[in-house]
């Protein structure tokens, strides 16, 4: 499968605690996004790297969230201090650089996050 | 501020029919458009996209059609199957990233 992959698909947490989700984005593409949805919701923006640069982060990404891509390859998201609202499913993107080819944006399966 | 809105929750179509599903936007300066099919618990399914340089794109039974002076684009879907059941997201593109709708949930009767 070379699709964009997640992992873990679901985790359970208490208040509190860190988590960490780990994404593989498609091999070629050099653009990496992390999205989140709630129910009802479309997904929204959070970040989005070129290579191992994060060049953008949204307004939602609060102090406790902090995502990384260190050899521009794979990337994690990391929830600091984990609270009930942070339940949604987190979702990974990956794209090649926008152009001609570069611009439809291919999603994962997703990371339900659970908080308790 | 939503700048992308789907105003039909949801859809209700016969097998065979015709689905169209239609999305609104604001911003200008969004240059591509896309719809992503959407299952419970998985992540969206990239269908089928737009530049903002056409009025039409057409791939198998989808077709998408943009109005860019209404900032208007639909998505027909012909024959609707029963597999095509599940949540459609438009979104648009601008600034680098994609913004979305909040969805319109299709089912598909046989």
């Amino acid at each position: 499968d070379t699709g964009v992959s997640q992992n873990p698909r679901h985790k359970i947490t208490k208040r509190g605690q860190n988590v960490t989700f780990r994404c593989d984005p498609i091999s070629e593409h050099n653009r990496l996004y992390w999205y989140r949805q709630t129910l009802g919701q479309g997904p929204e923006f959070l970040t989005y790297f070129q290579n191992e640069a994060q060049l953008e982060k949204s307004r939602l990404l609060s102090d406790r969230f902090s995502a990384e891509r260190p050899k521009g390859s794979f990337s994690t998201l990391e929830i600091q201090r984990t609270e009930q609202g942070d339940s949604a499913m987190y979702l990974c993107a990956s794209s090649l650089t926008p152009g001609p080819r570069g611009n439809t944006i291919y999603f994962g399966e997703g990371s339900w996050l659970t908080v308790v | 501020d939503q700048q992308v809105k789907q105003n039909s929750p949801s859809l209700s179509v016969q097998e065979g029919r015709i689905s169209i599903l239609n999305c609104d936007y604001t911003n200008s300066m969004f240059d591509y458009f896309l719809w992503y099919k959407k299952y419970p618990a998985e992540g969206p399914t990239f269908l089928i996209s737009i530049s903002s340089i056409k009025d039409k794109n057409e791939d198998g039974r989808f077709t998408v059609f943009l109005n860019k002076s209404a900032k208007h684009l639909s998505l027909h879907i012909v024959p609707s199957q029963p597999g095509d059941s599940a949540v459609y997201f438009c979104a648009a593109k601008g600034f680098q990233k994609l913004v979305f709708g909040t969805g319109t949930r299709l089912l598909v009767s046989p």
